[in-house]
């Protein structure tokens, strides 16, 4: 299995611009998870989706973020208008519900750099 | 508001000497903790967790000690070795609902040939 893959890895742009980040989560997992991490918080959950519908995404920090999963394998996360505060390294992860407990993986990030 | 707390942005130790990091929460209804380990340009993975109807919980190398009544714990790593060095979060999640886990700011460990 590959695992959680991101896209892209790295993402440089300018304020204003709009922002994409890509995830494909784990073939069987029907949780996915956005995560933001910064020095100040830490890993921040953005949104969780189950089975493609999004349960929480209280995390989600204004209007300008959105998400999207159109289908069990691909998950979106946009910003638009980007600003330099959205700086961060953005991660999804993934898990499958059930059972006591659902270990969470994660990608290996998309490192966002808003000039 | 920070639910959980790691006070140490970082800790050095030796190599074959024990590592202790710990957490702090602050929310009550967590029932499940967790701990994950980073390496640099790579995503978390899960290291080790702990119910908190125990209050220990061993794998190798790594140990989990739970103190409910103050609300902390802590990984133990004996011994430490090089590639022990990354980043550590400490996570909690409660019972019911889709258990989300909230995490800590992490801690920077470097275990020093």
């Amino acid at each position: 299995d590959a695992g959680v893959i991101q896209s892209p890895r790295h993402e440089v742009t300018e304020m204003g611009q709009e922002v994409t980040l890509r995830c494909k989560p784990i073939s069987g997992h029907n949780s996915l998870f956005w995560y933001r991490q910064t020095m100040m918080r830490g890993l921040e959950l953005l949104i969780y989706f189950n089975n493609n519908v999004p349960i929480d995404d209280s995390g989600m920090p204004e209007d300008r973020f959105s998400a999207k999963m159109p289908n069990a394998s691909f998950s979106t996360l946009k910003i638009q208008p980007s600003e330099p505060r959205d700086s961060a390294v953005y991660f999804c992860a993934s898990s499958f519900s059930g059972g006591k407990f659902n270990e969470q993986f994660f990608g290996p990030g998309t490192r966002l750099t808003v000039l | 508001d920070q639910q959980v707390k790691q006070n140490s942005p970082s800790l050095s130790v030796q190599e074959g000497r024990i590592s202790i990091l710990n957490c702090d929460y602050t929310n009550s209804m967590f029932d499940y903790f967790l701990w994950y380990k980073k390496y640099p340009a790579e995503g978390p993975t899960f290291l080790i967790s702990i119910s908190s109807i125990k209050d220990k919980n061993e794998d190798g190398r790594f140990t989990v000690f739970l103190n409910k009544s103050a609300k902390h714990l802590s990984l133990h790593i004996v011994p430490s070795q090089p590639g022990d060095s990354a980043v550590y979060f400490c996570a909690a999640s409660a019972s019911g609902g889709y258990q989300k886990v909230t995490f800590g700011t992490g801690t920077k460990l470097q275990v020093i040939p």
